[in-house]
């Protein structure tokens, strides 16, 4: 079993839509958590951190259930340059190392 | 240009061959990384360093792979004897030491193709 495993998609939407991406961890005691977003041929970037109370970020809003080991991101009003790769990771080894899932692929279409 | 810079940017070799990586980190960054990424999945942990102290290397895929961060500053990751299946993309990144954080920042990579 992946230690973070996430619905590769490709998840196919309109502009406008809202989609939502949901992630598993298998460690407990995961300490942190994130997404990245991943842009075809180029480097991850932190897209935002990821709280018990739920955080939100513009049209992006993060939850994390720690009882499930569940982590949702949800991006309303889909924009085209919305489309990429949106990876789940979570920080482990005593802050040391990050885990990332496989990733979930986003195409927003006119 | 103050991001994380990587060299080369693609790496074209024949099967048995070393080859060496090489990874400049943000200059204030004290922690560097190592991850490797093929198609379709996420990036995977290979070695960290805090400063020149390799603190996990565990996750190393084999003997022949080897990382090194003499002065803390650039690091090098060499690879002996390449198979085919280290074809893919070699990322570094580096970060500030804070307890919690996961913001790490990502060179643009060094692509491997064996052949």
């Amino acid at each position: 079993r992946k230690e973070v495993e996430q619905d590769p998609g490709p998840f196919n939407v309109p502009e406008g839509a809202t989609v939502a991406f949901n992630c598993t961890y298998s460690n407990s005691a995961s300490q942190s958590f994130f997404w990245y977003r991943q842009d075809c041929r180029k480097e991850p970037k932190l897209l935002m951190s990821v709280y018990s109370s739920g955080n939100e970020d513009g049209r992006f809003t993060a939850q994390l259930n720690r009882a499930s080991q569940y982590i949702s991101l949800l991006i309303r009003d889909s924009k085209l340059s919305d489309s990429a790769t949106y990876l789940c990771v979570v920080l482990e080894n005593a802050g040391n190392m990050l885990t990332f899932g496989g990733g979930t692929r986003l195409m927003v279409k006119p | 240009d103050t991001g994380v810079s990587q060299d080369p940017r693609h790496k074209i070799t024949k099967r048995g061959q070393n080859v060496t990586f090489r990874c400049d980190p943000i200059s204030e960054h004290n922690r560097l990384y190592w991850y490797r990424q093929t198609l379709g999945q996420g990036p995977e942990f290979l070695t960290y360093f805090q400063n020149e102290a390799q603190l996990e290397k565990s996750r190393l895929l084999s003997d022949r792979f080897s990382a090194e961060r003499p002065k803390g500053s650039f690091s090098t990751l060499e690879i002996q004897r390449t198979e085919q299946g280290d074809s893919a993309m070699y990322l570094c990144a580096s970060s500030l030491r804070r307890e919690g954080t996961g913001e790490q920042f990502f060179g643009p990579g060094t692509r491997l193709t064996v052949l």
